[in-house]
């Protein structure tokens, strides 16, 4: 099946730092989807970048897309506490399967 | 504004026993999703439903079946659960928009 593998797989930074994560894929795409998880909860949708797109903001978020890089980050600027959580890239070809990698886990120290 | 949801939060239950974890989700989407989370694993995926009455299976069905009866409601059935079974639930759905919901997770402990 076709998934995100993200980097790196933990990640600690002080309050108001920025955060940066990535994810790898290997064939070709339709778009590319982040999503957060809390701890012990469902995930919850972030933001969707499509296959034609090179960038795309949603608040504190910045995500990039190489598509010739098989690459994206997201970015999450002037981080605060409350974005500790792990974050998984999922990746869209066209497939019915929803498939994820193993996440990114991002503590914030305050 | 509850979306996705899962019957339970928490469940214990013994060797042995057959367990469901049923998942209903409002929004009339077409595609459901079954996943175990166990640390350092992320989530795999069990299985998955495309329609009423069809399922698919995903990359470790061992052990596990799946009912969907009605497009709202995609159950996950443990015929017979071990203690290798014990792990963290997500269901979610999707629709034609792409982005999946889930629910808030089932912890399921086998003793």
């Amino acid at each position: 099946s076709q998934q995100g593998e993200e980097d790196p797989q933990a990640l600690s930074i002080q309050e108001g730092e920025n955060a940066t994560m990535n994810c790898s894929y290997k064939t070709s795409i339709n778009n590319l989807q982040w999503y957060r998880q809390n701890s012990g909860r469902g995930l919850v949708h972030l933001i969707l970048i499509r296959s034609n797109e090179r960038e795309k903001h949603s608040g504190r978020l910045r995500v990039t897309l190489d598509t010739s890089k098989k690459s994206s980050s997201l970015l999450i600027t002037a981080s605060r506490a409350a974005d500790t959580a792990s974050y998984f890239c999922e990746i869209s070809g066209g497939y019915q399967k929803v498939t994820f990698g193993i996440g990114t886990k991002l503590q914030v120290i305050p | 504004d509850v979306k996705v949801t899962q019957s339970s939060r928490y469940l214990v239950k013994r060797t042995g026993e057959k367990v469901f974890l049923e998942c209903v989700q409002d929004m009339d989407h077409e595609n459901m999703f079954w996943y175990r989370q166990d640390p350092g694993l992320g989530l795999r995926l069990i299985y998955f439903s495309y329609d009423v009455k069809m399922k698919e299976k995903g990359d470790i069905p061992e052990g596990y079946s799946v009912s969907r009866e009605k497009k709202e409601r995609f159950s996950l059935i443990l015929e017979s659960a071990s203690t290798n079974q014990t792990s963290m639930y997500l269901c979610a759905s999707r629709g034609l928009r792409a982005e999946a919901f889930f629910g808030q997770g089932t912890r399921l402990t086998v003793v």
